[in-house]
């Protein structure tokens, strides 16, 4: 997978907007950049994943930058349920799509 | 989004005993799915890809003869940790890839392996 460096920890306050960067220099071409999130003692969660083009679900946005080299998960208004591990990952394509998973970001939304 | 299943949520057995894990992909059909095992305060690690109707693929120090791996329909893959031990206390996760243009894993819950 190409190489990603997340922040091993971020605070937000409830009801604000969480932005999480993820920087990805080494990504290539035809990669994705998909976002997972691990809430303690449960199985990843699917967040949103995109090539370059700005990315809007019902969960996050995701904003990659013109260059690819990193980008950012905004959460729009945080609440104590999105305090969880983030991570960034840019599977190998051609691999299966296996997921190589990192140290991740820990976001806790504070009350 | 998708729902993968696992079954059971957490067990306890006996140092020596085989134990088997199901993953189910309930609303898609997946020809791959994955297993990891999460050790405490870690990341997930990949243990082996499995692929339909076919072997499966393990990672570097992970034993196949230990961690048997079935997928023997688009919508189910089994693991079996064979002559547990302690050491092999863990949380197992699956994940089914969709495939196609929005090719996506999704997680299962984990099932959680206490060896006693």
């Amino acid at each position: 997978d190409a190489k990603t460096t997340q922040p091993p920890s971020m605070d937000c306050a409830e009801g604000r907007a969480a932005n999480l960067p993820c920087n990805h220099s080494t990504i290539s071409g035809n990669e994705y950049v998909y976002w997972y999130r691990q809430i303690h003692s449960q199985g990843p969660q699917y967040i949103i994943h995109g090539l370059k083009n700005n990315e809007t679900n019902e969960m996050a946005s995701l904003i990659i930058t013109e260059d690819r080299k990193s980008s950012t998960l905004i959460l729009p208004h945080a609440t104590l349920r999105d305090t969880a591990v983030y991570y960034c990952i840019v599977p190998i394509s051609g691999s299966a799509r296996q997921l190589t998973f990192g140290s991740g970001t820990q976001l806790t939304v504070l009350p | 989004g998708a729902v993968v299943s696992q079954h059971p949520s957490w067990v306890i057995c006996k140092s020596g005993t085989s134990v088997k894990i199901e993953c189910r992909s309930l609303d898609f059909q997946a020809t791959t799915m994955f297993w990891y095992r999460q050790f405490p305060k870690q990341s997930l690690m990949l243990m082996a890809t499995s692929n339909e109707g076919s072997k499966a693929t393990y990672e570097q120090g992970v034993e196949k003869d230990k961690f048997l791996i079935n997928h023997a329909s688009l919508t189910l893959s089994t693991l079996t940790v064979t002559s547990a031990h302690p050491e092999d206390s863990s949380f197992y996760i699956c994940s089914a890839r969709t495939g196609g243009h929005t090719d996506t894993q999704y997680f299962g819950p984990g099932t959680r392996l206490t060896v006693l």
